[in-house]
This record gives C-alpha cells, structure tokens and sequence, in this order.
C-alpha cells in the first residue's frame, strides 16, 4: 500500500447523510482514481483524474463527487443520492504516463450504511 | 469494448504444488495486462504485468504469467504454492481507446492448504 494514504479506515453513515474519504499520495503521481468494490464484482470505476483541477466520471459516478485541488489530494464525497452506499472504497494512483503505468492502491476504506 | 474474465471464482490447492489462476481478455488492437493481489481488508497490491515482448513474464513474490495471444489467455502461474498466498486475485486489462480506466475481472480467490 505504500505512498498512498486513505482514511477513516471504516466509517458509518447515517442515512441522507453526505460523507467524504480522504486519499492521499506521496509518490508525486498526476493521475488518481476511485473504485468501489462489492463482493463477487471486482473493481468498478467511479472517478479519475490525470491532472489537478480535472476529473472525469467513470462507469458508477450516480452519487458520488470528488475534487482535485492539489495533486496530492483526491477525495471522495459520498452523497445522499447514492442509494446503496455499502462497500469497500479503494483509492488509486498512477503516473498517468500512459497505457502501460501501474496502478498502486491504497488501504481502503469500508463504509457501512447504518 | 475491453473486458477480462476469470472463469473460476475459487482455485484449491496443496502446499508446495504448482498452482494456476486463469484470466482471458479480450481487446480491440494490442492488449495491456496485470495481476494484482488482494489480502483481506487491504488494498491491491500490484504482481505483474504484460506490455510486449516475451509470454512468460516473471513478477512479485515468485509469480509467473503466461501470456497467449492466439487463446487469448494470461494465466498467472506459480511453481510451488505457500500457505501465505491464499489470497483474492484480480486480472485487469488497460483500455487502449484513448481513455487512462482500467477493467478488472471479478476475481479468484485462492485457498493454499497447508
């Protein structure tokens, strides 16, 4: 997991409530992503960015927004017009040199919907 | 459109015996592969990956990919299975249309019996 720091480690929300996942990177990478993992479903993409100040949705952004302002930083807002919140959240970053960068995750966190 | 499948969601095998995970892609123009592993409640952490060049690709922690392209199939692979590599394994494919996502199979867990 190194270099890329996400918290809380679990986090509980009630619901209309909005919450937001930290995710923070010190490996000097441009580009960061958002997946959302659900047991027996892989990875699912909901947000990227390649550079700060610019994100784009992925295949599940209905109900989550995010923000770059520093390069360093991606969080994740989690609002409450995401119905069924439940899920293991994983953070990403990559050099965004290309097709052939790796991908180096963080920690995760896990948020239940109380 | 990119895709991978993983054909088995649990693979069991003994300690010591040579094991093998499956992963088949399919793609529009050159493929761009990985192997990640997860550990419970942790982040993915990056095995191996295919750009070009020889099929037998050599990553982390004594794991070996093959990559066949007339199959199209990139089988992880290790000689003698431990104990601590009961995990859950992701194959993941790089869009090549112009776009920085990443699609990742479903997964397979692996269950090493001592």
């Amino acid at each position: 997991d190194g270099g890329i720091t996400q918290s809380p480690k679990y986090l509980f929300r009630k619901e209309g409530q909005n919450v937001t996942l930290s995710c923070e990177q010190n490996l000097n990478h441009d580009a960061m992503y958002w997946y959302r993992q659900d047991p027996g479903q892989g990875l699912r993409l909901i947000y990227y960015s390649q550079i700060v100040n610019d994100f784009q949705k992925g295949d599940i952004a209905e109900g989550y927004s995010v923000s770059r302002e520093k390069k360093e930083s991606f969080p994740l807002t989690v609002t409450s017009a995401q119905k069924n919140p439940t899920a293991f959240y994983l953070c990403a970053s990559s050099t965004g040199q290309g097709l052939t960068d790796t991908q180096y995750f963080g920690p995760g966190t896990r948020l239940t919907v109380l | 459109a990119q895709s991978v499948a993983q054909p088995e969601d649990q693979v069991n095998v003994a300690e010591g015996n040579p094991l093998t995970v499956k992963c088949t892609y399919s793609v529009s123009g050159n493929p761009y592969l990985f192997w990640y592993v997860q550990y419970p409640n942790r982040g993915l952490q990056f095995l191996l990956k295919y750009i070009t060049g020889d099929n037998l690709v050599k990553g982390s922690y004594g794991f070996e990919a093959e990559f066949n392209k007339s199959q199209t199939s990139f089988h992880l692979k290790k000689p003698s299975a431990l104990v601590s590599d009961s995990a859950l394994y992701f194959c993941a494919v790089r869009e090549n249309t112009g776009g920085f996502k990443t699609i990742f199979g479903a997964g397979t867990r692996l269950f090493v019996k001592a």
